[in-house]
């Protein structure tokens, strides 16, 4: 069945560096959603990409869906405390029933002070 | 409006007893999914609901079941409770756009502990 890796499982930060987290599919996606889950709360959207090679950028958060659609990532500038939580990357498949989000085992960051 | 509620908030159970979460989705929302959150499994997908009929179900066994009403709320059922059944039990509601897409909106989750 279809799987998403997600890539690194743990990033420790120092406050102020960048921060990158990867996801694989092992399908062609229709379209990947990021979501943030800070420490004990519930998962977040933060964004949907849909077109082949799309780039969105919220303030210091920057998403790429790759040109294949089958790989995405979040790339964070300049970390700040509040960025800390686990980040999720969530992928559709293409045709068969209305599908279901699959989700990577999402990239938990923490950002030293 | 009103978000994602979940009920209860936390529970704890017995091996081999049962269990029933509840989930409320945000006021015209007709997709309702559940989702089992462990720390080493992350976010697995247990089931997705509409307008009261089971169109998606994730890899899990029989005892985890699950219905929808028709006011959109929706129940999930785990049975014969087993401790590796541990978790945190989220819900998800969706404004239903093009197939598949459109953003999930979760509950605080169910925390269920099974002793």
């Amino acid at each position: 069945g279809q799987q998403v890796m997600q890539i690194p499982q743990y990033q420790h930060v120092q406050e102020g560096e960048d921060f990158t987290t990867y996801c694989n599919s092992s399908t062609t996606l229709s379209n990947i959603q990021w979501y943030k889950q800070r420490p004990g709360g519930h998962p977040v959207f933060l964004i949907q990409l849909v077109k082949s090679g799309e780039v969105k950028k919220q303030k210091r958060l920057t998403f790429q869906f790759g040109e294949a659609k089958k790989n995405s990532s979040l790339h964070i500038t300049a970390t700040q405390t509040t960025d800390v939580g686990t980040y999720f990357c969530a992928g559709m498949n293409y045709g068969g029933s209305q599908g279901n989000l699959i989700f990577g085992k999402g990239t938990k960051l923490s950002v030293k002070p | 409006k009103a978000g994602v509620t979940q009920t209860p908030r936390y529970l704890i159970k017995t091996r081999g007893q049962q269990v029933t979460l509840s989930c409320s989705p945000i006021s015209g929302h007709r997709s309702v999914s559940w989702y089992q959150q462990t720390p080493g499994q992350g976010l697995q997908f247990l089931f997705e609901y509409f307008s009261e009929t089971q169109r998606n179900k994730g890899n899990f066994p029989g005892r985890f079941s699950g219905r929808q009403f028709s006011n959109s709320r929706s129940e999930m059922n785990v049975s014969t409770l087993e401790l590796g059944d541990s978790a945190l039990y989220l819900c998800a509601s969706r404004n239903q756009g093009p197939a598949g897409t459109g953003e999930l909106f979760f509950g605080e989750g169910s925390r269920l502990t099974v002793l």
